[in-house]
């Protein structure tokens, strides 16, 4: 079975410019997360959701970051306007929390680069 | 809060070498996951091994061995006999087990170096 699909693998953007990562979770999954990882902060959740729905978007940035997720294989993350600081290597995860193989799998990253 | 500590920042070590990498944890709840995951030089990052709060039992898998402590909150991780591919960045992480907690809270991770 295919992994966590993400898209674009890299993206460099000028600063106030709009960008649109794109994700596709592990078929049969019920739960996705996006991630952003920076040097300085780590690993963050910024947004999950369920069954299509969003539950927690406590760790949104600020009102530039919007996620979306329109059926059960597709979900988005888009900044608008972007900027600098929005550097970072943002993930997709996605799990199926109905059984209790409840592990979070990764996709590759998308390495936003915002000048 | 929870809160998840790798104070090993990074490792070097010579091929064929063991190696621990630590992981202390805390948190109030008396239920709980924990999680290593790998990050090669590639990115992406591999979930390694899960473990529930309430089962104890050491693990193995191949090379890999888990030693979960609950009196001390530690979740250590052991490579035996290093190989060149273990170089990546590891990290532990944690979850409550409760229903509508499904964020994982990373340590900042081990950078481990594996020199031919």
């Amino acid at each position: 079975d295919a992994g966590v699909i993400q898209s674009p693998r890299h993206e460099v953007t000028e600063m106030g410019q709009e960008v649109t990562l794109r994700c596709k979770p592990i078929s049969g999954h019920d739960y996705l997360f996006w991630y952003r990882q920076t040097m300085m902060r780590g690993l963050e959740l910024l947004i999950y959701f369920n069954n299509n729905v969003p539950i927690d978007d406590s760790g949104m940035p600020e009102d530039r970051f919007s996620a979306k997720m329109p059926n059960a294989s597709f979900s988005t993350l888009k900044i608008q306007p972007s900027e600098p600081r929005d550097s970072a290597v943002y993930f997709c995860a996605s799990s199926f929390m109905g059984t209790r193989q409840i592990e979070q799998y990764f996709g590759p990253g998308t390495r936003l680069t915002v000048t | 809060a929870q809160k998840v500590t790798q104070a090993q920042t990074e490792i070097s070590v010579v091929e064929k070498e063991d190696v621990t990498l630590d992981c202390v944890y805390e948190t109030r709840d008396t239920t709980y996951y924990l999680f290593w995951y790998k990050q090669p030089p590639s990115g992406e990052l591999v979930f390694l091994i899960r473990r529930n709060s309430f089962d104890e039992q050491n693990e193995i898998s191949g090379r890999y061995s888990w030693n979960f402590q609950k009196s001390t909150s530690s979740f250590n991780f052991t490579i035996t006999a290093s190989q060149v591919v273990d170089s990546a960045v590891y990290f532990c992480a944690l979850r409550h087990s409760g229903a509508g907690s499904y964020q994982l809270t990373f340590g900042k991770g081990t950078k481990l170096s594996v020199i031919p």
